[in-house]
């Protein structure tokens, strides 16, 4: 069974800095996909970015970028230049190829400051 | 275009008593998903649906949940003899399952309260 880990349960950053929510996973599959999703306080989940396992390049959606390290089962994410709209739960998840379902983490709490 | 949606946006319900939860995915979406967000539990995954069939329904909890899917569209969930622990939002997800890549999109959830 896959399992993912998000070890920050809360986070705060000032506006326009920049803040990296970390993830690990595990699995023993070969090819995947990872994702980020947002969840505003609407409750409304959003995809914010996503990686093919099979890519070696960090997938990159204007301010939001992944360090993607296979070999350590890491995916983390970093949001550039912060904005207070940014404040929301950010959920890591996993998928297998079939994507027949995600796997979630317990999800990071970020909070963007002025 | 329309996105998911779902009904009730909030139900609040007695312990014992039997609910429906309702979601409508986007139009020509053969793949549903239904997902549990609760304190402590997090997200979890409950039943997958690709047409009218349920090939992986490995999440529900117990048998007091069921789901159907009737015309490759609409989904409801149903929960009977709800107890306290049920309360929580419920999230259906659907995705056009086409290609290399089917992104999940998510409804607003059903919170659900059992009193």
């Amino acid at each position: 069974a896959q399992t993912v880990t998000q070890s920050q349960p809360e986070m705060s950053v000032q506006e326009a800095e920049t803040v990296t929510l970390s993830c690990t996973y595990d699995t023993s599959e070969n090819n995947y996909y990872l994702f980020w999703y947002k969840q505003p306080p609407s409750r409304q989940m959003i995809l914010v970015i996503r990686q093919e396992a099979y890519k070696q390049q960090n997938a990159t959606e204007n301010r939001f970028s992944v360090n993607f390290q296979k070999a350590a089962k890491s995916f983390s994410l970093k949001i550039s230049d912060s904005q207070l709209g940014d404040t929301a739960m950010y959920f890591c998840a996993f998928a297998k190829v079939t994507l027949n379902k995600l796997v979630f983490g317990a999800g990071t709490i970020l909070r963007v400051k002025s | 275009g329309a996105g998911v949606s779902q009904s009730p946006s909030n139900k609040v319900t007695e312990k014992g008593k039997d609910v429906e939860l309702r979601c409508d995915p986007i139009s020509g979406h053969t793949a549903l998903y239904w997902y549990r967000q609760s304190l402590g539990q997090g997200l979890e995954f409950l039943i997958y649906f690709q047409g009218n069939s349920a090939p992986d329904k490995s999440g529900l909890p117990s048998d007091r949940f069921s789901a159907e899917r009737t015309g490759g569209s609409v989904s409801t969930l149903t929960i009977q003899r709800t107890q306290q622990e049920d309360s929580a939002v419920y999230l259906c997800a659907s995705s056009s399952g086409l290609g290399t890549y089917g992104e999940q999109f998510f409804g607003p959830g059903t919170r659900l309260t059992v009193l």
